[in-house]
Formats: C-alpha cells, structure tokens, sequence
C-alpha cells in the first residue's frame, strides 16, 4: 500500500533553534515530492523535489530528498514564532496532479 | 494573479441533506483537484478533474461527486450527509504543464454536519 510518513508528528521548539522535519515514503513510479506549510486554512507550497541529492533552498528553509532510501527532509534554521504551522509532505507518484498522498504532517510550535 | 478561490468558506448541514462546494482555480490552471482533511485522517484526495473530464478518484462513497465546467471552475457534491463527512474541504488548481505539477491550494470550506 501507498504511504507517506511523517516525523515527528509535533515538536516544541524555542526562537533560534534549528529543526528537522522527515518524510518518508513507499509508493509506485514515483514522480516528485513536495513540501507544504499549513497555518490555517490553505496548504501554501514550498518545495518540489524530483531529483535526488540537490538541496532546494528558500531562505531559512532548505529540503532534500533521497530517492535510494526513500526520504526527504525540511530544515528550517533559525526559527521563528511565523514558522509556527503543520507542515506537510506528499508524494506525487502517477504525474497527474491528483495521485498525491499527504503525510499527517508535523505540528511544529515555535515559542518565543 | 488571483489565488484559488473557495466558496463558501464556512457551511452548517444537518444530516441528510446535501451540499456544493464551488472552487475557482487560478487561471490558466486546468487541474482542480479536490480533498478532505480531518484531524484523525489527515489529508485524503477526493478526485481530480481535468478539461471538464474526471482523471483521478479516490477511495470515498459514490455520495461524493463532483464535476469541472468549460472555465476549469468546479464543484462538489456531497448527498445525504453524514457526521463523518464534517471536515475542511480544500480544493487544488495546478498548471500541469510538463513536469510543473505542484499544487496550489484555496482557503478551504469548512462543513460541520449537525
């Protein structure tokens, strides 16, 4: 069965301090993965990675993927109290936009 | 450029009766995909249209349709509506030209059935 798996699942951190996310995953031809951060309402997009080993970065944001052992990972350095949010994983393994499966995403709190 | 756009944001429906959701993509987007996000099962995908045609479908009961108009705007229908189906349904467009198949996400409609 198609599965994304995050972790941690929630995570309490302080201003300043560098965190990482994971994602895992099992899926058939898989095509790309993508990052998304999830304040209230919308999952705003991130990152898409399609090839392994090349750091795609945005600011303090930077994501990773390993296609041979089937991770990724979502640093985020020198956080803030805005990076407060889920943020979630998924993999897109048919090229059309709807065969994505969504990890539960990871709860991360920022304090300050 | 507008965002995608989700109608209405918030609904209240008591058990049986159905409901429409209205998603407007971005334009020039010609895939809306739609999904269901509750705390317990996360982000689940509902179906996918595409030129008015669905593409894709998820594992959901036949009492969730949905269908694209000739504008790319889509709707979604859920009849005789149950507890279970209170959630936030969010509503995707994507370009889908090569290989950009990132999606972009609207606010939201937050059902709760009563």
């Amino acid at each position: 069965e198609d599965k994304v798996v995050q972790s941690p699942l929630s995570l309490v951190v302080h201003e300043g301090d560098t965190v990482t996310l994971n994602c895992s995953y099992e899926v058939t031809n898989f095509r790309s993965l993508l990052w998304y951060k999830q304040e209230k309402k919308a999952p705003t997009f991130l990152f898409m990675l399609t090839s392994s080993g090349i750091e795609k970065k945005s600011g303090r944001l930077s994501s990773i993927l390993d296609k041979k052992e089937l991770f990724s990972i979502l640093n985020i350095t020198a956080t803030q109290t805005g990076d407060s949010a889920i943020y979630l994983c998924a993999v897109n393994y048919g090229g059309s936009q709807g065969n994505l499966i969504f990890g539960k995403g990871t709860k991360l709190s920022v304090k300050p | 450029k507008a965002g995608v756009t989700q109608t209405p944001r918030y609904l209240i429906k008591t058990r049986g009766q159905q409901v429409t959701l209205s998603c407007s993509p971005i334009s020039g987007h010609r895939s809306v995909s739609w999904y269901q996000q509750t705390p317990g099962q996360g982000l689940q995908f509902l179906f996918e249209y595409f030129s008015e045609t669905q593409r894709n479908k998820g594992n959901f009961p036949g009492r969730f349709s949905g269908r694209q108009f000739s504008n790319s705007r889509s709707e979604m229908n859920v009849s005789t509506l149950e507890l279970g189906d209170s959630a936030l349904y969010l509503c995707a467009s994507s370009p889908w030209t090569g290989r950009r198949t990132e999606a972009f996400f609207g606010q939201g409609t937050r059902l709760t059935v009563v």
